[in-house]
């Protein structure tokens, strides 16, 4: 079980084009889900913490006009790139979490090539 | 600032050689502990977390892991790796507010 699935696994745009990546919880609610940015042989940076139902809690010099996060219901969660350059080229993963114990459930990742 | 270390970036060890990777915290108050591992190509997956109670904790494939409150450790181990152990382990850590914060990782090869 607590299976995360993320869709597409990869995607190439044109720079200024808008990329919508879905994450799905597909065998349990997930009260929260976690957006995060890994750059090649770095660490996992958290960009973004949503709530179902709720708005997306940003870090720190995340800008959430051109992250945008739609947590619409219980399994899936959303994230689009607007206008999208270069430099947002990254390998994006999503992680839902029951909300109980803080555990969190990693999806496999969406690489982004922005050209 | 709340922060977690490892400061190993890269181990490379012989198969069956005993492994210990290092994880040291800077949160404050009550935190849940994990190593996740990621191998080549593959997503990440949960190795073993402390909540409470034995700090030593045992998870899949052989990994343990103690948790020494006065050090603000978690250090990772397993007497005796396996070639198919190659991948990149992160430690992460969570505080009350459900926000998991990543050390850099530690990528470990083994030759056969």
């Amino acid at each position: 079980g607590a299976v995360v699935s993320q869709h597409p696994s990869w995607v190439i745009c044109k720079s200024g084009t808008s990329v919508k990546i879905e994450c799905r919880s597909l065998d349990f609610q997930a009260t929260t889900m976690f957006w995060y940015r890994q750059f090649p042989k770095q660490s996992l940076m958290l960009m973004a913490t949503s709530n179902e139902g709720s708005k997306a809690t940003y870090e720190q010099g995340v800008e959430k006009d051109k992250f945008l996060i739609n947590h619409a219901s219980l399994t899936l969660s959303t994230l689009t790139v607007t206008s999208a350059h270069p430099e947002d080229s990254s390998f994006y993963i999503c992680s839902a979490s029951r909300g109980v114990f803080y555990e969190q459930y990693f999806g496999p990742g969406t690489r982004l090539t922005v050209t | 600032a709340q922060s977690v270390s490892q400061h190993n970036h890269h181990v490379i060890l012989s198969e069956a050689a005993s492994l210990e990777l290092g994880c040291n915290y800077s949160y404050g108050g009550t935190v849940n502990l994990f190593w996740y591992v990621q191998y080549p190509g593959q997503h990440l997956q949960l190795l073993l977390k402390y909540f409470s109670g034995d700090p030593l904790v045992k998870g899949i494939k052989g990994f343990e892991a103690e948790f020494i409150k006065s050090k603000f450790s978690f250090n990772l181990r397993k007497p005796s790796v396996q070639w198919s152990d190659t991948a990149e382990y992160f430690c992460a850590v969570t505080s009350n507010n459900n926000d998991m914060r990543f050390g850099a990782g530690t990528r470990l090869t083994v030759k056969p």
